[in-house]
């Protein structure tokens, strides 16, 4: 069954600390990975987008690793801002062009 | 250039009203896709439309249906609403025929349904 998992459910830090944010799928066949930032309320947003030969890409203070062997991202955020606390979504694409969405990760970012 | 634009962005209605939602493409592409996002969870597939066609379907009953307009815009019609139809529906455009139509793919800000 196709499923993207994420963790941890939600996560709170202090302004300036960095963060991780886990992904784990089982979609097959994988076509390609990709974040979303969602701030509440609103629609989702693409911070980063790997296919199956990238194994990190960066936007900014975001960066998101894949390793496809194990079928694992994370998204890692540095020196975080008030303006991060969202929910993060990890986005597995198939040839189907079907998208699987994870849960999502809500992060709060307190000052 | 105008991004995906969704109409209205909020709404309430009564359980066992009927309700239409709209949606415009961004500039360009010609595929909307339409989803459920219920509060704390991922968006939930609802069905795709390119040429005017449902082109897929994801796991919603028969009272949600959808149409697509020759100018690419689409409307979400839900029947018989009841109070789990609640959430967050949101829009998403994409080129139907990219050699990667998933490069494109962009969501709009959603209308927030609340059935009561």
């Amino acid at each position: 069954k196709n499923q993207v998992e994420q963790s941890p459910q939600s996560l709170i830090i202090l302004e300036g600390k960095n963060c991780t944010l886990q992904c784990n799928y089982t979609v097959s066949p994988f076509s390609n990975l990709r974040w979303y930032k969602q701030d509440t309320g609103r629609g989702p947003v693409s911070l980063t987008i790997m296919t199956f030969s990238e194994n990190t890409k960066s936007n900014g203070r975001y960066t998101a690793t894949l390793d496809a062997d194990t079928k694992q991202s994370s998204l890692h955020i540095t020196a975080s801002q008030l303006s991060d606390s969202a929910s993060y979504i990890c986005v597995v694409y198939n040839y189907g062009q079907n998208f699987v969405f994870g849960p999502g990760t809500r992060l709060s970012v307190l000052p | 250039d105008a991004g995906v634009t969704q109409s209205p962005t909020h709404l309430i209605k009564t359980r066992g009203q009927q309700v239409t939602l709209r949606c415009s493409p961004k500039s360009g592409h010609d595929t909307v896709s339409w989803y459920q996002q219920a509060l704390g969870q991922g968006p939930q597939f609802i069905f795709q439309y390119y040429e005017e066609e449902e082109r897929q379907r994801g796991n919603f009953p028969d009272r949600f249906s959808g149409h697509q307009f020759p100018n690419y815009s689409s409307e979400l019609n839900v029947n018989a609403l009841l109070l789990g139809d609640s959430a967050l529906y949101l829009c998403a455009s994409s080129f139907f025929w990219g050699s990667r139509p998933y490069l494109g793919y962009t969501f709009g800000s959603g209308t927030r349904l609340t059935v009561v």
